[in-house]
């Protein structure tokens, strides 16, 4: 699977939009990125994947590069519970049982 | 639905103790891991089923065994603890939907080895 280089940490106010970034340059044609997010503690939690259009859900955006090379996150209006570790982590989806590999991730502190 | 349930939710050992952490699933969900996260760092896979009887190892298995004789159940089996094996501890599961495959985690449990 393709490495990922994400920051280790971002702030964002409450209310704003929460813009986070993932690079991975070294990403094949078949190979997804999916998001989770870990709040302290608790296991991750899904949040959204695509191959190479953007996609949106009742959690998130996804906004993929066109070069695919790069991707960013996007929380429309973050709130204190949004904060979490959020890892990209970029996978080729198959039926081999294809487990996730996560990075250092980046640390969302929203404040109030 | 209960989803993925893990016990127990915390537990302390004795270096060369054995002990095995429970993982069960509702979802009848085909794929199940077994994951640890040290402090400060990601998870990390240690064994993976893609069925009632097939395992295989993940990134860090060494130290561990794991069975999967039903869909609904994935015990993770210490065989002699070590202090390197305090952790904590994530199962998780998954299946097919389409071209869609989401894990979803358990709660986890937290492990210490004095």
């Amino acid at each position: 699977d393709a490495k990922t280089t994400q920051p280790p940490s971002m702030d964002c106010a409450e209310g704003r939009a929460a813009n986070l970034p993932c690079n991975h340059s070294t990403i094949s044609g078949n190979e997804y990125v999916y998001w989770y997010r870990q709040i302290h503690s608790q296991g991750p939690q899904y949040i959204i994947h695509g191959l190479k259009n953007n996609e949106t859900n009742e959690m998130a955006s996804l906004i993929i590069t066109e070069d695919r090379k790069s991707s960013t996150l996007i929380l429309p209006h973050a709130t204190l519970r949004d904060t979490a570790v959020y890892y990209c982590i970029v996978r080729v989806l198959n039926n081999a049982g294809n487990m996730l590999t996560f990075g250092g991730g980046t640390r969302l502190m929203v404040k109030p | 639905n209960a989803g993925v349930t893990q016990t127990p939710k915390f537990q302390v050992l004795k270096t060369g103790q054995s002990m095995t952490l429970q993982c069960a699933q509702d979802m009848n969900h085909e794929y199940m891991s077994w994951y640890r996260q040290d402090p400060g760092m990601g998870l990390r896979l240690i064994h993976y089923s893609v069925g009632a009887g097939i395992t295989d190892q993940g990134e860090v298995p060494n130290g561990y065994n794991v069975s999967r004789s039903t869909t609904e159940d994935f015990p993770l089996r210490l065989l002699s603890a070590a202090p390197s094996q305090t952790s904590v501890y994530f199962c998780a599961s998954s299946s097919w939907e389409g071209v869609q495959e989401t894990q979803y985690f358990g709660p986890g449990t937290r492990l210490l080895v004095l």
